[in-house]
């Protein structure tokens, strides 16, 4: 069974930094592209970065890149988004995707980022 | 990377077909057959519904179709039903290679 699960959100000051992980279970992180999608309480899905099956192309929305790092561990099965020089508007629930590379049909349960002083 | 333009909202009656329009530009919608749908409930994470236009992932509804005209997709759920209540949301794929969501639409069904 394809499970994902999301952990590192939690509280952060503005420009501070952040590590989310996203655990893979059920296939291999190395198979797939895989996503991570945010959603601001109340607001819709934005997709924010994406890194394909051998590691050789990642990609970003404008309004992270530079900031924000994608990355995995294969030997762990687990990929990362690094965040930093956090901001108010970074706020939101990160969920991590298993895709395709342009859809997901597996998204894990979702973890809070607040960004807040 | 703007957003993709839907309405905000919907609604229609059971058993009715509505449609949930998704527009955007030459440089992702129309560019690419690369639109996908997804429903998602209140406090629930989305689920794929539609992929590269329309194609239904294995145990979607056939009362949930796909298409594509220009540079607008659309969504259409024939013979609505209480539980397609739900927010739904369009992506594509972008000249940029990255992705680019729709703002949701709320449907209702009355």
């Amino acid at each position: 069974e394809v499970q994902l699960v999301e952990s590192g959100g939690g509280l952060v000051q503005p420009g501070g930094s952040l590590r989310l992980s996203c655990a893979a279970s059920g296939f291999t992180l190395s198979s797939y592209w895989m996503h991570w999608v945010r959603q601001a309480p109340g607001k819709g899905l934005v997709w924010v970065s994406r890194i394909n099956s051998d590691e050789s192309s990642t990609n970003y929305a404008d309004s992270v890149k530079g900031r924000f790092t994608i990355s995995r561990d294969i030997a762990k099965n687990t990929m990362y988004l690094q965040m930093n020089g956090l901001r108010a508007e970074d706020t939101a629930v990160y969920y991590c995707a298993r895709g395709g590379a342009v859809a997901s049909a597996y998204w894990g349960q979702g973890t809070l980022v607040t960004v807040s002083s | 990377q703007s957003a993709l333009s839907q309405p905000a909202s919907v609604s229609g009656s059971p058993g009715q077909s509505i449609t949930i329009s998704c527009t955007g530009t030459s440089s992702d919608v129309g560019g690419y057959n690369s639109v996908s749908w997804y429903q998602q409930y209140p406090g629930k994470v989305p689920k794929l519904m539609i992929y590269d236009v329309n194609k239904r992932p294995s145990g979607v509804s056939n009362r949930f179709s796909g298409s594509k005209s220009a540079n607008t997709a659309s969504l259409t759920i024939s013979g609505l039903q209480a539980e397609d209540e739900a927010d739904y949301y369009c992506s594509s794929y972008t000249t940029s290679s990255t992705l680019v969501f729709g703002g949701g639409t709320k449907l209702t069904v009355l």
